[in-house]
């Protein structure tokens, strides 16, 4: 099992719109709506900001979106703000219980 | 409140066993669908799932690390246990344990370093 792909970096200015895609295979992304995605600060633990490919938590703002289509899944991050200046992680089920993470995306907010 | 908190040796040298615990309150291990899981994540690097420990006693594991990994639960003390056998250097990472199968809640992380 090969890690999801993700983009290593992206960047914006505060207010517009990221994306961010995660590719995986026909045999995760593709064949499951369990795909997740985290939040991290420097230092801290991953926070869940997205889960069932599209559901936010409660208390995750509304600017956090996602979706998927085919192996890819993709979190759009909308009217950036300082404090989105993370590095976020994708991660889907990929059968037989076992779950895959993408290697991270670096969110700069110029 | 749901917290979880891992504990363990912050050292360990190589071929040794390491033995993490993570000890959680505010939910419970015994209520149907519930789970705890581990993911680590080596300094600068992606997080990587490594086991999980449901409800009813079922255990999954990484594939790459299955043979060398162990998870447990005691739901009378509130804690789950991780093993890895025969730990090398590229083991060294932030180990954290994980509620449910959608890693909703995480601990704060433990440091474990691995000496050659």
């Amino acid at each position: 099992q090969s890690a999801l792909t993700q983009p290593r970096s992206v960047s914006g200015s505060p207010g517009q719109s990221v994306a961010i895609s995660c590719t995986g295979t026909s045999s995760d992304v593709g064949s499951y709506k369990y795909v997740t995605w985290y939040q991290q600060h420097p230092g801290k633990a991953p926070k869940l900001i997205i889960f069932d490919v599209s559901e936010r938590p409660s208390g995750v703002p509304d600017r956090f979106s996602a979706s998927k289509s085919g192996n890819t899944a993709f979190l759009t991050i909308s009217g950036l703000q300082a404090e989105d200046d993370a590095d976020y992680y994708c991660c889907s089920y990929s059968g037989s219980y076992s779950w895959l993470f993408g290697g991270g995306t670096k969110v700069t907010v110029l | 409140q749901i917290t979880l908190k891992e504990s363990g040796p912050t050292l360990v040298k190589s071929t040794q066993t390491l033995t993490l615990t993570c000890t959680f309150s505010g939910f419970s291990l015994t209520n149907s669908g519930a789970g705890v899981g581990w993911i680590r994540q080596p300094p600068g690097k992606a997080l990587e799932w490594l086991a999980f420990i449901y409800w009813d006693d079922d255990k999954r594991y990484s594939p790459s690390l299955k043979n060398r990994l162990t998870i447990t639960k005691d739901t009378s003390n509130n804690q789950v246990v991780l093993t890895m056998t025969n730990i090398v250097p590229v083991d060294t990472a932030t180990y954290y344990c994980v509620r449910n199968n959608i890693f909703d809640y995480w601990g704060q992380g433990t440091l474990v370093t691995v000496s050659s």
